[in-house]
């Protein structure tokens, strides 16, 4: 079956330090994975996507994910994390049964710690 | 910027009420989606429809049904309000092909109490 998996339901980091937020998938064919970012009482933000060439993809708020076909895997990453960053992340890939659909992960709390 | 917005932030029900959740888009997106987001359990599909008066069920779509008559909108209806209903509603669009597809561009979310 199709999945989206985001193995830690919270990560803590402590600002000024680097943060990895964890993805790996399971689909058929060349996946397309996205990283979305959702404030408090707010909608969900596009943060970053890969689609095809160079496995490390930048985004928004100077996130970066680098892509792994052996490993399944999309991981959100950040050189330095900021207090601001503390969200909920999630990740999500183009279903390949669809046009339209995308699956996603249960999501990830991100607490930045001052 | 494509903007989506839906009609309520916050909205409480009661129980075997009717209720209209609404979300309009101005990017002219071929596909809507509604949501529900619950704690731990991400985002379920309720419904999405690609074109107007098109529209096919997601995960979870007991309960609820959907009207698209005009491009722009697309709507959520609760039938009859159950406490089990009570969650944040996201509805989302995007395009077919283009410079962004697939690429969900989301409304602020309409967080529903039914008591």
């Amino acid at each position: 079956a199709q999945s989206v998996a985001q193995p830690e339901d919270q990560v803590k980091v402590a600002e000024g330090n680097p943060l990895t937020v964890k993805c790996t998938y399971s689909v058929s064919g060349n996946p397309y994975l996205f990283w979305y970012v959702q404030y408090p009482n707010r909608g969900l933000q596009f943060l970053l996507k890969y689609i095809t060439g160079d496995n490390l993809v930048k985004g928004s708020y100077g996130f970066e994910a680098e892509f792994n076909k052996s490993q399944t895997s999309f991981h959100l990453k950040k050189p330095s994390a900021l207090v601001s960053d503390s969200a909920l992340y999630f990740c999500a890939v183009r279903s390949p049964d669809s046009n339209y659909q995308l699956i996603w992960g249960a999501g990830t709390k991100l607490i930045i710690k001052p | 910027d494509v903007k989506v917005t839906q009609s309520s932030r916050y909205l409480v029900k009661r129980t075997g009420e009717k209720v209209f959740l609404e979300c309009v888009q101005d990017m002219d997106h071929e596909n809507m989606f509604w949501y529900r987001q619950d704690p731990g359990l991400g985002l379920r599909l309720i419904y999405f429809s690609y074109d107007v008066k098109m529209k096919e069920k997601g995960d979870i779509p007991e309960g609820y049904s959907v009207s698209r008559e005009k491009k722009e909108r697309f709507s959520l209806i609760l039938e009859s309000a159950s406490t089990n209903q009570t969650s944040m509603y996201l509805c989302a669009s995007s395009e077919i092909g283009g410079k962004t597809p697939y690429e969900q561009y989301f409304g602020p979310g309409t967080r529903l109490t039914v008591t």
